[in-house]
């Protein structure tokens, strides 16, 4: 099993809809979360962490799951600009410090 | 305050030779992380530097070296070049260790041939 998973997509949605990505981990010492947007050839840039009792900014809310080891990303109200692949990022306690991406979702917020 | 900046932005090689790729993390961050992004992979952690030291390194043969200098600038180096090193290096700086995510600079684009 591969330490962060998630969906590859894309998940191809109009303007306007509520979308939601899933990411898995297996590590269950993880410790630290986060969603990064990375858009086509370019740097990947942090959204948002990823709060034990769940979190909001904006349009954007993060969920955590411990028991189940999964976050999750809910974008309402998608815009065009959107459009983009969503990193779920990881990190484990134990001194390494190490964050582990996932492969991303693509996202794509059609007119 | 200016971010973590790369360079060369692109930079063209043939198989065999070395490449050198520089990082300039952002102003008193002293933890340099290195990621290689292939196409259509998701991002595969290289080595991270902090102060000076190597930390820790990813899975990747010891062709994959760098370094980091006293102003916290650092250096990967990749010999023996194969095309499959063709990929998006991105750089990433952090204080001490990462807790809070942390911030890519703009990448440089490896290309063997």
């Amino acid at each position: 099993r591969k330490e962060v998973e998630q969906d590859p997509g894309p998940f191809n949605v109009p303007e306007g809809a509520t979308v939601a990505f899933n990411c898995t981990y297996s590590n269950s010492a993880s410790q630290s979360f986060f969603w990064y947007r990375q858009d086509c050839r370019k740097e990947p840039k942090l959204l948002m962490s990823v709060y034990s009792s769940g979190n909001e900014d904006g349009r954007f809310t993060a969920q955590l799951n411990r028991a189940s080891q999964y976050i999750s990303l809910l974008i309402r109200d998608s815009k065009l600009s959107d459009s983009a692949t969503y990193l779920c990022v990881v990190m484990a306690s134990g001194g390494s410090y190490i964050p582990t991406f996932g492969r991303g979702t693509s996202l794509i917020v059609h007119p | 305050e200016a971010g973590v900046t790369q360079s060369p932005t692109h930079l063209i090689k043939t198989r065999g030779q070395q490449a050198t790729l520089r990082c300039s993390p952002i102003s008193g961050h002293t933890s340099v992380y290195w990621y290689q992004q292939a196409l259509g992979l998701g991002l595969q952690f290289l080595l991270w530097y902090d102060e000076g030291e190597e930390r820790n390194r990813g899975n990747f043969p010891p062709r994959f070296s760098g370094r980091q200098f006293p102003n916290y600038s650092s250096e990967l180096n990749v010999n023996a070049l194969e095309l499959e090193d063709s990929a998006l290096y991105l750089c990433a700086s952090s204080l001490e260790r990462v807790t809070r995510g942390y911030t890519f600079g703009s990448g440089t684009r490896l290309t063997v041939v």
